[in-house]
Parts: structure tokens; sequence; C-alpha cells
């Protein structure tokens, strides 16, 4: 079990560019979340996966983001035409379908626009 | 819409004292309650996860309690130390099957003092 991964672990781009950020659960969970973290916050929940199927989007998911999972394994989310309101850390999490759902997190992600 | 309340933002204990965190939420349907703890720039530790039924959960040094009807929590340290300084998280998941994501607090910043 080598825990829930992310990469980058940084990201510094500048207003206007694209950017992707991979995450990597634990291998025998089918449940997969990305979260949003600004300065000072909690995680706001972003969007979550149950194998390959994107099963629900927060409202906080603007037409800029998107997230995949193919093949139900690893996830990317992606944001296109950043803005300096996207800096935040974006945090991976992910959990086993079975009555206690705990949630395991990653490392997360840094962005800073620029 | 479930909102969740960390009291105090911030607290300052010396070495080896007992503490409590607290930790409110507005919708009593909860399924689970988990305790986090975010040290600075990095990602979410889970420590503890209480199921709607159960009332307690320890673990070493921490227990957390549950009381569902009056949508509160308690994060209990006993004999603090240096190495427990960081920030504090609770999160609340529904009980609706398939909405497990998480709803979270602001936080509570600890500091133990040597």
């Amino acid at each position: 079990d080598t825990g829930v991964s992310q990469d980058p672990r940084h990201k510094i781009t500048k207003r206007g560019q694209n950017v992707t950020f991979r995450c990597d659960p634990i291998s025998e969970h089918n449940r997969l979340y990305w979260y949003r973290q600004t300065l000072g916050q909690g995680p706001e929940f972003l969007t979550y996966f149950q194998n390959e199927a994107q099963l629900e989007k927060s409202r906080l998911l603007s037409d800029r983001f998107s997230a995949e999972r193919p093949k139900g394994s690893f996830s990317t989310l992606e944001i296109q035409r950043t803005e300096q309101g996207d800096s935040a850390m974006y945090l991976c999490a992910s959990s086993l379908s079975i009555l206690v759902y705990e949630q395991y997190f990653g490392p997360g992600t840094r962005l800073t626009v620029t | 819409k479930q909102e969740v309340t960390q009291i105090p933002a911030a607290l300052s204990v010396p070495e080896g004292e007992n503490l409590v965190l607290n930790c409110s939420f507005t919708d009593s349907a909860i399924y689970n309650l988990q305790w986090f703890r975010q040290d600075p720039g990095k990602g979410l530790t889970s420590l503890l996860l209480i199921q709607s039924s159960q009332r307690e959960q320890t673990s070493g040094r921490l227990n957390a309690s549950l009381d569902k009807s009056s949508g509160r929590s308690t994060l209990y340290i006993a004999a603090s130390q240096p190495g427990d300084s960081a920030t504090y998280l609770c999160a609340v998941s529904l009980s609706n099957f398939g909405n497990e994501k998480l709803t979270f607090g602001t936080g509570t910043r600890l500091t133990i003092i040597p």
C-alpha cells in the first residue's frame, strides 16, 4: 500500500495557460475525489468518480475544469485558461466503496497562477 | 446545506496538557465524521473516523466523540507533545448512498509550546 500520490507537487503557471494534475489512488480503491483548498480554509469538494464514472460535480467546477479517470485507475484534473483565483492546493483522495468509505488523501498539488 | 464549524480557530497550550478541539455541524443526517491532521503545506492525514452509529473512537492519545443529535464532535488529545502542532480538520459526509463527499470545517490551528 503506497498511499495516494499526486503529481506535480508544485506548479507555477502564467494566467491563461492550461495545467493538468495527476492523481494515483490506492490501488484497490474504486472511488476517487478531488478537492480544492485555499489558504486558511478547509478543502472544498470538486468532483468524484466511482471507477471510471464521474458521479458528481460541484458548482465550483466551472467549464474551464475537466476531470477524467480512464479505466478507473489514475485521474487527471485539467484547468484551462487559468486565472489567479485558481491558485490553491488541489487535493485528491480515494476510498473503497464498502460500508465505511474512509477517505485517504494525497499530498496535494500546490498551484500558483501569476 | 451542511455547514461545519470548528472552534477555536487557533489554540496554544503548554506541552503535556490535555486538550479538546470542537466541531459542530448543522445537518445531523451524517454518514460518518472524520478528523484529519494537516501540517503546513501538506496533505491531510486521517486520524479517526466515527460512523454515525458510533459514539466514540480511540487511537493512542486521541479520542473522538460524536453526538449526532446535537450536531457535535470533539477530539481529545491527551498529554500533548510539540509534534502534535498542526491544523486539525473535521469533516462530515451525508447519509445518502453515493454522496460520500466530505464537507470540512475551517480547522483549528494547534500549537504545543515546549
